[in-house]
């Protein structure tokens, strides 16, 4: 079945530093991929997205590539804030599995001022 | 546009007790639905496919007659916990597949047990 291996956590870093979020993945299908954020307390949101190989995903300086020859969605930003401090999800959404979106275990970064 | 509207965002139930947990599209249909549950510090794992008009399609090892799903429209789903125990607490999240934005991910319910 589908599944995905990220980073294991937790990440700590310096304001400003730069930051990678390791993700491969297994699929039958060719699958979207996807990362989110969850905020303490808060529900998920979508940081970006990658449908197809050699896509790049991006968005509030945050960067992800689908890589279909090493089956990986790393994660990075070049640098980061205090605000980005919250845990990060891999994801992958399979057609060829009704659509479920399978998730990695989540990375929790804390980034200090 | 394609926001998804969880409630209540919190709740604490008496052991024995039942919870109802909506989930709704504000601003675009969804016939399908996704319920999640989420224990502490570890990831989501899917309960079950939520479809419109039809049986929720439930994953291994979710007991379908505890977690009742209803889609009874194309803008709502609901979750409701029966006989609710202890062991039932956790953050339970829906997402919804539509609106042009593939799947959009409600704030997510804190369910305390006690």
């Amino acid at each position: 079945g589908d599944s995905v291996t990220q980073m294991e956590g937790p990440v700590t870093l310096s304001e400003e530093a730069f930051l990678t979020i390791n993700c491969t993945y297994t699929a039958t299908g060719y699958p979207s991929l996807f990362w989110y954020v969850q905020y303490p307390g808060e529900g998920l949101q979508l940081l970006l997205k990658a449908t197809k190989a050699d896509d790049k995903g991006s968005n509030k300086g945050f960067e992800a590539t689908y890589r279909k020859e090493t089956t990986s969605f790393h994660l990075e930003k070049g640098s980061v804030q205090v605000s980005d401090s919250a845990v990060y999800f891999c994801a992958l959404s399979d057609r060829t599995n009704a659509g479920k979106s399978t998730f990695g275990d989540g990375t929790t970064l804390t980034v200090k001022p | 546009g394609a926001v998804v509207s969880q409630h209540p965002s919190r709740v604490i139930c008496k052991s024995g007790t039942s919870v109802k947990i909506e989930c709704r599209s504000l601003d675009f249909q969804a016939t399908t639905m996704f319920w999640y549950r989420q224990f502490p510090k570890q990831s989501l794992m899917l309960m079950a496919t939520s479809n419109e008009g039809s049986k929720a399609t439930y994953e291994q090892g979710v007991e379908k007659d505890k977690f009742l799903i209803n889609h009874a429209s194309l803008t709502l789903s609901t979750l409701t916990v029966t006989s609710a125990h202890p062991e039932d607490s956790s953050f339970y999240i829906c997402s919804a597949r539509g609106g042009g934005r593939g799947y959009t991910f409600g704030s997510g319910t804190r369910l305390t047990v006690v």
